[in-house]
């Protein structure tokens, strides 16, 4: 069965430079959601998309943006990064179209360095 | 805001033994329950969910989990150990109308043979 596609699976990007994440839905899946990982931490919920709208903000920096395109694709842009930004980040994806339960199926994650 | 608990960041347990991973959540609204695992270098695979049916939920290798809304508790056990189930385990937790999924601080299971 098809999943969640993250590309890059890895990126390394200097102090204050720019990075983009990508993220492809399971297919027919019109949700998605963005999580921050750090090293040896729990996943923490960034930002999440509807339909094409933002649905849901956590804790997400304002340095940080994100949209979901009509393809429902995701991207997260990263601006000036910090050495704090490195992280595992995931995408996830679910369907509201299959029922109540909002079920989240993850990619396998970009790891993001940041010297 | 709900939030769930596991105790024990490291776990052993032997080859063959009861794996035991437990979960207590807080919420002000019903709650659906989820365990996730997370193998070395990859992204959380879903083992299985709680959504207000079944209060004994089975899920993918073995593993099943109870709800007990009196407890407010959500462990997740496995009768036999493998050497294949060293891995993080989180618990999360979210409810209808807020999908974001909030996660415990993970297990860090390992295998002793």
């Amino acid at each position: 069965a098809a999943g969640v596609i993250q590309s890059p699976r890895h990126l390394i990007k200097e102090k204050r430079e720019t990075a983009t994440l990508k993220c492809y839905p399971i297919p027919r899946h019109d949700t998605v959601y963005w999580y921050q990982q750090g090293p040896g931490q729990d996943p923490q919920f960034l930002i999440s998309f509807y339909e094409k709208m933002q649905s849901d903000k956590g804790s997400i920096p304002d340095r940080f943006s994100a949209q979901q395109f009509s393809d429902y694709h995701s991207e997260l842009n990263m601006s000036s990064l910090e050495l704090g930004d490195s992280a595992l980040y995931f995408c996830a994806s679910s369907s509201r179209l299959a029922g109540v339960v909002d079920t989240q199926y993850f990619g396998p994650g970009t790891r993001l360095t940041v010297l | 805001a709900q939030s769930v608990t596991q105790l024990g960041s490291h776990v052993s347990v032997s080859e063959g033994a009861l794996v035991l991973l437990r979960c207590n959540y807080s919420s002000s609204v019903p709650p659906y329950l989820f365990w996730y695992v997370q193998y070395p270098n990859q992204g959380l695979q879903l083992l299985l969910k709680y959504t207000s049916a079944a209060t004994l939920v089975k899920g993918i290798n073995g593993f099943e989990a109870e709800f007990k809304k009196s407890e407010t508790s959500f462990h997740l056990t496995k009768p036999s150990a493998h050497m294949s189930d060293a891995a993080e385990y989180f618990c999360a937790v979210s409810h209808y109308g807020n999908n974001r999924l909030a996660f415990g601080k993970g297990n860090q299971v390992v295998v002793i043979p």
